[in-house]
């Protein structure tokens, strides 16, 4: 079964430049986050989405990132304009609303680089 | 804002060693999970703890999670170089409640 998948998984762009990174979620799950993870300050939670709504965004640093879910299997992250200190690990991941133990299922991240 | 701390931030042993890592706070929650990532992957579950003493065992692996639900260890005895990696601690307040909040991490390195 193919996991979390995410775009691109790379992305290296100049400041002042908008970055959009993508996602799919496992199919069947019905939430949605998005978090950083940086050295200085570990593994964040950015926002998450249920049944495709936005549900807590209260992680999202400012208003030059946003972030959609126009459908049950598609998600974006966006960044404009982009800043150095923008520069991290993205991770989406999914989960079953209602599993026990929410266990979250991440993908493999989009490293970007802002110059 | 709850805060996972874990202990300690860095780690790094001979294969073979044993070695025990910590995850504290000073909230209660409901469940921690304990998290493995490689480098260039994202996370991946271990282990689910959800009652206040109760110990998990995965291999070489060994999770408890605290009488009072608010701190948890993770043991790794016979340490080998595939265990490299980060360690994240994670948790929630409520049942149910999607959002977790995750630990600082300890990153892990054996030397073969």
């Amino acid at each position: 079964d193919a996991g979390v998948i995410q775009s691109p998984r790379h992305e290296v762009t100049e400041m002042g430049q908008e970055v959009t990174l993508r996602c799919k979620p496992i199919s069947g799950h019905n939430s949605l986050f998005w978090y950083r993870q940086t050295m200085m300050r570990g593994l964040e939670l950015l926002i998450y989405f249920n049944n495709n709504v936005p549900i807590d965004d209260s992680g999202m640093p400012e208003d030059r990132f946003s972030a959609k879910m126009p459908n049950a299997s598609f998600s974006t992250l966006k960044i404009q304009p982009s800043e150095p200190r923008d520069s991290a690990v993205y991770f989406c991941a999914s989960s079953t609303r209602g599993a026990l133990y929410n266990e979250q299922f991440f993908g493999p991240g989009t490293r970007l680089t802002v110059l | 804002t709850q805060l996972l701390e874990q202990s300690p931030q860095f780690l790094s042993i001979q294969e073979g060693e044993n070695l025990t890592v910590y995850c504290n706070s000073s909230s209660v929650f409901s469940s921690l999970q304990w998290y493995r990532q490689e480098p260039g992957e994202g996370p991946v579950l271990l282990v689910t703890v959800v009652t206040g003493g109760e110990v998990k065992k995965l291999k070489r692996l060994t999770f408890q999670f605290g009488d009072a639900r608010k701190d948890s260890s993770l043991h790794i005895t016979a340490a080998q170089p595939g265990d490299t990696g980060l360690y994240l601690c994670a948790a929630s307040t409520n049942f149910g409640n999607e959002k977790l909040t995750f630990g600082t991490g300890t990153r892990l390195t054996i030397i073969p």
